[in-house]
């Protein structure tokens, strides 16, 4: 069955690196996204993107966070300067649109957890 | 106001039980509904859409009430593979954005 995957698993970093976690969406799937939840909260939306570009973005997704699909196949979430506020898991998604059938039928990947110390 | 609102348990319930899910929202104009199913640590998946007529999957039911923006979940015969987190998932819009809004989850334990 076809799969999100994510890279790393988790990641350790200092505060104020720069991070960047990585998604391989389904490969005829349309929409990416990135989804973030802080440890025993709500799964909260991040970015939506579609066509090469930004779609949606939340007030969570300053300008400390960006968003790239630099080849074919992966999509990536990049952050400039970590906080320690930013420790998450960082969840990847992907769906096929109207090809799905899918508003909200999204597949999500296992997750990047991140900590920042 | 939390835009999705739901109990957050944890509910404990003897295998074979029915146990039932509620949650609220706050948007009127929210177009689709979801229960996504999270394992701990793990990545949400989806468990089923709702339906404004309801809609069945096997021991699993879900129920929409757009008037009182109410949206429901029953799971009839427990099993213990059943203990998971579950999430109530509002779309906003129609259109395939993706942008989900989830509620807190509902944690469900069923005991042997």
């Amino acid at each position: 069955e076809p799969e999100v995957t994510q890279t790393p698993s988790h990641q350790v970093t200092q505060m104020g690196q720069e991070v960047i976690l990585r998604c391989v969406p389904i490969s005829n799937h349309l929409y990416f996204y990135w989804y973030r939840q802080i440890l025993g909260q709500k799964v909260e939306f991040l970015v939506s993107f579609y066509n090469n570009e930004i779609s949606e973005k939340s007030e969570i997704f300053d300008d400390q966070f960006s968003v790239e699909r630099p080849d074919g196949s992966n999509f990536t979430l990049k952050i400039r300067s970590t906080k320690l506020e930013d420790s998450a898991m960082y969840f990847c998604a992907s769906s096929g649109g109207r090809l799905a059938g899918g508003t909200g039928e999204l597949f999500f990947g296992e997750g990047s957890r991140l900590t920042v110390l | 106001r939390k835009e999705v609102e739901q109990d957050p348990g944890p509910f404990n319930v003897p295998e074979g039980a029915t146990v039932a899910f509620n949650c609220t929202y706050s948007n009127s104009a929210s177009q689709s509904f979801f229960w996504y199913r999270q394992d701990c640590r793990k990545e949400p998946k989806l468990l089923m859409s709702v339906y404004s007529s309801g809609n069945e999957d096997g021991r699993f039911t879900a129920q929409l009430n757009r008037a009182s923006q109410y949206i429901s979940l029953l799971i009839r015969d427990s099993k213990l593979s059943d203990s998971a987190t579950y999430l109530c998932v509002v779309n906003r819009r129609s259109s395939n954005t993706g942008k989900l809004i989830f509620g807190q989850g509902t944690t469900l334990q069923v005991k042997p």
